[in-house]
């Protein structure tokens, strides 16, 4: 059982380039999450998915789109990379009502020069 | 809006005693949910104890218990018996039972780096 995974688990890009950060978990929850953390800042939310098909944004969801595949996977792309968009980037799921813990992956970390 | 406040942004606790994160925060909600997560050196982000707002018992888990003063809107993590492995990153986060809006999202303070002497 491996929980969540993300990949790649780092990346480094140049502006302007595009890139896709895959999640998937395998533990069949219905909810998903993406997060942003830089340093001093604690984990800020970028979008999640409630359930398949849906999505919403978060705190910070500028730069960024999503797209909830199926049950297991959810996406996050960054079309035109910026230096402000360098972090380590977490995947979380949540089984969904009347679970109350997120799981979190391992972490992709991002250089954007 | 909710927030979370980590006063502590380093601490340092000898091995094998006890040391106490601050955690305080701020909501309008009668009924919520508080998390604390570790974050070691391999950057997973690990839950290490959470609590409802209805109940009154502080949660533990181990060595790990919170001291919960919902009207004080304060949630601690005590530590006791440190172990070099408790050596971390630690983050206190809160979640709305909201699902209509929030949808479980977690709101997460900037954390307290703990060192560990040997």
């Amino acid at each position: 059982n491996a929980g969540v995974t993300q990949t790649p688990k780092f990346q480094v890009l140049k502006t302007g380039q595009s890139m896709t950060l895959q999640c998937a978990q395998d533990m069949n929850h219905n909810s998903m999450y993406w997060y942003r953390q830089d340093p001093g800042m604690g984990l800020r939310l970028i979008y999640y998915s409630a359930s398949e098909g849906t999505t919403d944004k978060g705190e910070v969801p500028n730069g960024y789109n999503v797209s909830r595949l199926n049950k297991r996977e959810f996406s996050l792309r960054l079309e035109s990379a910026a230096p402000s968009q360098t972090s380590v980037y977490f995947c979380a799921s949540r089984r969904g009502p009347g679970s109350e813990t997120q799981y979190f992956g391992p972490g992709t970390r991002l250089l954007v020069l | 809006a909710q927030t979370v406040t980590q006063s502590q942004p380093e601490m340092s606790v000898q091995e094998a005693e006890t040391v106490t994160l601050s955690c305080t925060y701020d909501t309008s909600e009668s009924d919520y949910y508080l998390f604390w997560y570790k974050q070691p050196p391999s950057r997973q982000m690990i839950l290490v104890i959470r609590q409802e707002a209805y109940k009154q018992q502080n949660a533990t888990e181990n060595r790990f218990s919170v001291n919960f003063q919902k009207a004080a809107k304060s949630f601690s993590l005590k530590i006791s018996d440190s172990q070099l492995g408790d050596a971390a990153m630690y983050f206190c986060a809160y979640r709305s039972p909201n699902y209509g809006g929030s949808q479980g999202n977690l709101i997460f303070g900037k954390g307290t780096k703990l060192s560990v002497k040997p």
